[in-house]
């Protein structure tokens, strides 16, 4: 199975500064015959069921804010929060959907500095 | 708009056995691959199964065997049998939906909690 491992466990900001979140695949997610990364990014608030962010590494989920972004390829990518807000404090996991099993990393909580 | 509900989740004793359900509306069921997802309390997702909608699965190294998923798309339903229960079966419980095209979890239900205890 691919492992997917995240960087770091968790990580404080301050409002309006950068959030940045890692996430690496034990093997590439990179399909040649369409040159897509199979990697989506989830956000999860307490109490609540995840919410897509990013699919296929950099695609933006309609309606998620402009500040998210997603960026990397094969085995590594980031989660980029480009100006800290109140309400993006949460927990982030990526997911690989590449092979038929899919897998999590093991989240990263984001909490205000 | 696009429902999922869980449901069957309770307390249940170890080897025990329960069948989850999932039912679906707002979009066509059968045209969809779906999943189930679990999260033990504190702790990160953990993706279990996968269908798609012809009846095709795919399972997690952690549950094969025990766990069965299994859909009507006449009902509009996702199932999720699941045997010989432990005390590491004990999370919340999601249905998820993938995205028109590609395999991410788009659409996710509220989940429904098992709890295995004697």
């Amino acid at each position: 199975d691919i492992v997917m491992t995240q960087s770091p466990e968790s990580l404080a900001v301050s409002l309006g500064e950068r959030a940045t979140i890692n996430c690496k695949s034990s093997q590439s997610v990179l399909k040649r015959s369409n040159n897509k990364n199979y990697l989506a990014w989830y956000q999860q608030k307490p109490g609540q069921p995840p919410k897509l962010l990013i699919y296929w590494a950099s695609t933006r989920e309609s309606g998620v804010p402009e500040r998210f972004s997603g960026s990397g390829s094969g085995t590594d990518f980031t989660l980029t929060i480009s100006s800290l807000q109140a309400e993006d404090v949460a927990v982030y996991y990526c997911q690989q959907y590449y092979s038929t099993v899919y897998t999590f990393g093991q989240g990263t909580k984001l909490e205000i500095k | 708009e696009v429902l999922l509900v869980e449901s069957g989740g309770g307390l249940v004793q170890p080897g025990g056995s329960l069948r989850l359900s999932c039912a679906a509306s707002g979009f066509t069921f059968g045209s969809y691959s779906m999943n189930w997802v679990r999260q033990a309390p504190g702790k990160g997702l953990e993706w279990l199964s996968y269908i798609s909608g012809s009846g095709g699965s795919y399972y997690a190294d952690s549950v094969k065997g025990r766990f069965t998923i299994s859909r009507d798309n006449a009902k509009n339903s996702l199932y999720l049998q699941i045997n010989s229960l432990r005390a590491e079966d004990t999370a919340v419980y999601f249905c998820v939906r993938e995205g028109d095209g590609g395999s991410y979890s788009v659409y996710w239900g509220q989940g429904t909690l098992v709890t295995v205890s004697s």
